[in-house]
């Protein structure tokens, strides 16, 4: 799978729009771009995902750049609650039957203030 | 029921002890996952299991024994720890074939503290 690069921390202001950047320049074209985030002490929480397209959920959105090498994850209006670790993880989806891994990078601590 | 349960939330055990951490979902995934979470780091996968047969194992020691009795029951059962095996232990399950890529669900995890 390819790697993903995230900064280390954001901070952005409560109803503002977070938008939390992941670079992946060697992402190869059967991977898909996965996001997923960690309220502390909690179990990580699948939000989106995506190939080429850009994608919408009643969580936030997933914009990927033409060439696929980077990706922004959106929430339109952070609320306090959105504050956690944002991981990006890029990941080829393989009809094993056998179950694929599921590789965590670092992410991006995102804290969100009034 | 889109949840995965697990217990207990808690669990303190001396290096001698044997004890089993339990997941479970109803979700009818027939995949389920072990993964361990150190203290300020990124989840680490341990094991995979696919319709009820293991089929990843990251080279995890043998005091961690993985099982899966049917496909709505996960445990892990521990012996003879050591305190650097503290950490947050998450279950996660996902669908098989072209559901898979729906993504994983995630229970909320074991804290566990070997002492």
């Amino acid at each position: 799978d390819a790697k993903t690069t995230q900064p280390t921390s954001m901070d952005c202001a409560e109803g503002r729009a977070a938008n939390l950047p992941c670079n992946h320049s060697t992402i190869s074209g059967n991977e898909y771009v996965y996001w997923y985030r960690q309220i502390h002490s909690q179990g990580p929480q699948y939000i989106i995902h995506g190939l080429k397209n850009n994608e919408t959920n009643e969580m936030a959105s997933l914009i990927i750049t033409e060439d696929r090498k980077s990706s922004t994850l959106i929430l339109p209006h952070a609320t306090l609650r959105d504050t956690a670790v944002y991981y990006c993880i890029v990941r080829d989806y393989i009809l094993t039957g056998g179950g694929n891994k599921l590789t965590f990078g670092t992410g991006t601590q995102l804290k969100v203030e009034l | 029921d889109t949840e995965v349960t697990q217990t207990p939330k808690h669990l303190v055990m001396g290096m001698t002890n044997k004890k089993s951490l339990k997941c479970e979902q109803h979700m009818g995934h027939r995949a389920m996952y072990w993964y361990k979470q150190k203290a300020k780091k990124p989840p680490e996968l341990m094991f995979v299991y696919s319709y009820e047969k293991l089929s990843i194992n990251e080279s995890v020691p043998s005091r961690f024994s993985p099982e899966c009795p049917n496909s709505s029951l996960l445990n892990l059962h521990l012996h003879a720890l050591q305190p650097e095996d503290s950490a947050l232990y998450l279950c996660a399950s996902s669908p098989l074939g072209k559901g898979e890529i729906y993504g994983y669900t995630f229970g909320s995890g074991t804290r566990l503290t070997v002492v």
